[in-house]
């Protein structure tokens, strides 16, 4: 258990809707990262918080926006949803330039 | 860019053998290196990690060594066992992209009993 908690474990939603998945970071860890992992792509980095701030970039779609909450837990708001758009979607928490330590992860299915 | 890469999609062991898991990478910045576990169904767990600075890192039944002039670093597990069974995944950090780390494509480890 890294002590990253992701909420919900599974998600199933249909094209054009719109979705958010929750992250609590470890206890102490003021970065979260979200990651997207799909067969074609693999690991993907997407965005990074740290302690409320938007701080790094990734491939992260238009469609898609994240925030970080004072308390440090963070979520991924997903919209419009395409079928592309199912993969499995990790959070990770750490500090700045340190280890990172990954969620369970959350599986969307867009049918 | 920055890109890094497996040589080996899959490698096939016996239980008891060492395991080697190599990875290429392009970026000379990159200063950290981490090494990832992950199982059917989980995210993916820290193994080791290293930095620039070192060419090599001991853990518990496990090796990492960085070879910074051909930019190639590898994973070796010791006394390998069925529950090492996992895809491992390099992953780099340059230091100056904040954390973001940047996944190889990962190596599927099947240990025989």
């Amino acid at each position: 258990d890294s002590g990253v908690t992701q909420t919900p474990k599974h998600l199933i939603t249909a094209t054009g809707q719109r979705v958010t998945l929750r992250c609590s970071p470890r206890s102490g860890d003021l970065s979260v990262y979200w990651y997207q992992q799909s067969l074609d792509q693999g690991l993907q980095f997407l965005i990074q918080y740290y302690n409320g701030e938007e701080r790094a970039k990734g491939n992260i779609l238009e469609r898609f926006s994240a925030q970080q909450f004072p308390d440090l837990h963070s979520e991924l708001n997903l919209s419009s949803l395409e079928l592309g758009d199912s993969a499995l979607y990790f959070c990770a928490s750490g500090q700045n330039t340190d280890t990172q330590y990954f969620g369970p992860g959350t599986r969307l299915t867009v049918l | 860019g920055e890109s890094v890469g497996l040589h080996l999609p899959t490698l096939s062991v016996q239980e008891g053998d060492n395991s080697i898991i190599n990875c290429a990478y392009s970026n000379s910045a990159s200063d950290y290196f981490i090494w990832y576990k992950q199982e059917s169904g989980k995210g993916p767990q820290f193994i080791i990690d290293i930095r620039s600075n070192m060419d090599k890192r001991q853990g518990q039944r496990v090796t990492v060594l960085l070879n910074k002039t051909v930019k190639h670093l590898s994973l070796q597990i010791a006394a390998t066992q069925p529950g090492d069974s996992a895809v491992y995944f390099c992953a780099e950090n340059t230091g100056t992209s904040y954390g973001k780390l940047t996944f190889g494509q990962g190596t599927i480890l099947t240990v025989h009993p």
